[in-house]
C-alpha cells in the first residue's frame, strides 16, 4: 500500500471489554512498531516486531496487552479487560528493516476511548 | 535510560518569519540518531529531519534545519519562512544506533503560525 494504515480509526468501548487494533504496514517493511500517545504519558513505545518475532516487548504496560504479527505483514494489538487508563491514541509505524537509519513511517492511529 | 526534553509546550510565529524549537536529550551512547517529527491534526506523524550523531554537519531539509550541539546534548529545529501548513505538534525523538529502533520522544511543542 501507499502508507501505513490502521483500523479502526476510532473505537469506543466499555470498561472490561476486549479490543483489537489492526495495523497494515507498508509493503516490504520488515520492522513494525506500536506506540501509545496519551495526554499524561506522551508518546511511549509498546512493542516492536522484526518479521513475525517480537524481540522487544518492554513497553507493554501490563499482561492485558498483547500483540502479534502474521505473515510478516499485518499486526494486531489486543487489549483485554480494558480500563479507562487505556484510553489513548495507538500509533503503528513500519520501517524497511529494524535499523536506526531506516525511517519509521507512521499510520494515522486508532483513538481508543474506554467508558 | 535515554530521555528527551522539550521545554517549550507552545510556540507561535508569524507567517514568513523564523522560529526555533528546542530539544535536549540525555544518553550515554555514542552512536545514536535524532529526529524531528511533525504531527498535524490528522494525527499522522511525519518525519521532518534526521541527524546522525557521528555527523558534525547539521542536517538541512529545505526550510528546516537543525542546530546539533553534541557536547551540550542539544538538538534544536529551525523553521525558516514559516508557512500556515507548518502549524502542528512537533516532537523531538531519539534512537540509538544499531538495530531495534524504538523511538524515545519528547513531550512535544505545539507550533501556531499566525497569518
Amino acid at each position: 500500500g501507499a502508507g501505513v494504515s490502521q483500523s479502526p480509526s476510532n473505537k469506543v468501548t466499555e470498561k472490561g471489554k476486549d479490543v483489537e487494533l489492526r495495523c497494515d504496514p507498508i509493503s516490504g517493511h520488515t520492522a513494525l512498531y506500536w506506540y501509545r500517545q496519551s495526554l499524561g504519558q506522551g508518546l511511549e513505545f509498546l512493542i516492536y516486531f522484526q518479521g513475525n518475532s517480537a524481540p522487544d516487548k518492554s513497553g507493554l504496560p501490563s499482561d492485558r496487552f498483547s500483540a502479534e504479527r502474521t505473515g510478516g505483514s499485518v499486526s494486531t494489538l489486543t487489549i483485554q479487560r480494558t480500563q479507562q487508563e487505556d484510553s489513548a491514541v495507538y500509533l503503528c509505524a513500519s520501517s524497511l528493516e529494524d535499523r536506526a537509519i531506516d525511517t519509521q513511517y507512521f499510520g494515522p492511529g486508532t483513538r481508543l476511548t474506554v467508558l | 535510560a535515554q530521555t528527551v526534553t522539550q521545554s517549550q509546550p507552545e510556540m507561535s510565529v508569524q507567517e514568513a518569519e523564523t522560529v526555533t524549537l528546542s530539544c535536549t536529550y540525555d544518553t550515554s551512547e555514542s552512536d545514536y540518531y535524532l529526529f524531528w517529527y511533525k504531527q498535524p491534526p490528522s494525527r499522522q506523524m511525519i518525519l521532518v529531519i534526521r541527524q546522525e550523531a557521528y555527523k558534525q554537519q547539521n542536517a538541512t531539509e529545505n526550510r528546516f534545519s537543525v542546530n546539533f550541539q553534541k557536547a551540550a546534548k542539544s538538538f534544536s529545529l529551525k523553521i525558516s519562512d514559516s508557512q500556515l501548513g507548518d502549524a502542528a505538534m512537533y516532537f523531538c525523538a531519539y534512537t540509538r544506533g544499531g538495530s531495534n529502533y524504538k523511538l524515545t520522544f519528547g513531550k512535544g511543542t505545539l507550533l501556531t503560525v499566525n497569518p
